[in-house]
């Protein structure tokens, strides 16, 4: 079963407009990655926060992680066109990447 | 400098048939992965390596086999295709193990 669960499924805001995604995930990991991905495309890696962080910044999107929780939160600042995608949140115990559902992001111009 | 390199990038194979789907990375990153992307399912891991010579299963490595005989390649082998793997494949690879994966663009297999 998958280890990460994103919410919510879809999103869909105006331009300007902050976008925020969550994910839970079921066992203590070692750390946590955010991935986007474009319609067809492969995924890009975004931004990566250990388990011992709480937080992290880089450019417009600021993630968090409560651990206690088993719960981490993706928040893209001032929204663009071109931040449309579906983003995913992947946990990692060992070598192995367990990601979630996704969220499907649709911010409109 | 080309990253993680899929091919091919369409397939349609009849059912019983075999195929090995390449993935190769040119950045000496030592872990690679496999995955399947199916429509509402997200990213579910098939097979893994930490290194040439070493690999384990994931999620749902039933139907696959791989083997990891260089840095470079790491091949996805389906030995009899069933209609339950039409997918789109994504090879990734990553420098350790707590760094971001690079993704290859996928191949998107179609079993008729």
């Amino acid at each position: 079963s998958q280890q990460g669960e994103e919410d919510p499924q879809a999103l869909s805001i105006q331009e300007g407009e902050n976008a925020t995604m969550n994910c839970s995930y079921k066992t203590s990991i070692n750390n946590l990655q955010w991935y986007r991905q474009n319609s067809g495309r492969g995924l890009v890696h975004l931004i990566l926060i250990r388990s011992n962080e709480r937080e992290k910044h880089s450019g417009r999107l600021r993630v968090t992680l409560d651990t206690s929780k088993k719960s981490s939160s993706l928040l893209i600042t001032a929204s663009r066109a071109a931040d449309t995608a579906s983003y995913f949140c992947a946990t990692s115990g060992t070598y192995k990447y367990i990601f979630g559902t996704g969220t499907r992001l649709k911010v409109l111009a | 400098n080309a990253g993680v390199t899929q091919t091919p990038k369409f397939q349609v194979l009849k059912t019983g048939q075999s195929m090995t789907l390449q993935c190769a990375q040119d950045m000496n990153h030592e872990y690679m992965s496999w995955y399947r992307q199916d429509p509402g399912m997200g990213l579910r891991l098939i097979h893994y390596s930490v290194g040439a010579g070493i690999t384990d299963q994931g999620e749902v490595p039933n139907g696959y086999n791989v083997s990891r005989s260089t840095t470079e390649d790491f091949p996805l082998r389906l030995l009899s295709a069933a209609p339950s793997q039409t997918s789109v494949y994504f090879c990734a690879s990553s420098a350790r193990p707590d760094y971001g994966y690079t993704f290859g663009s996928g191949t998107r297999l179609t079993v008729v």
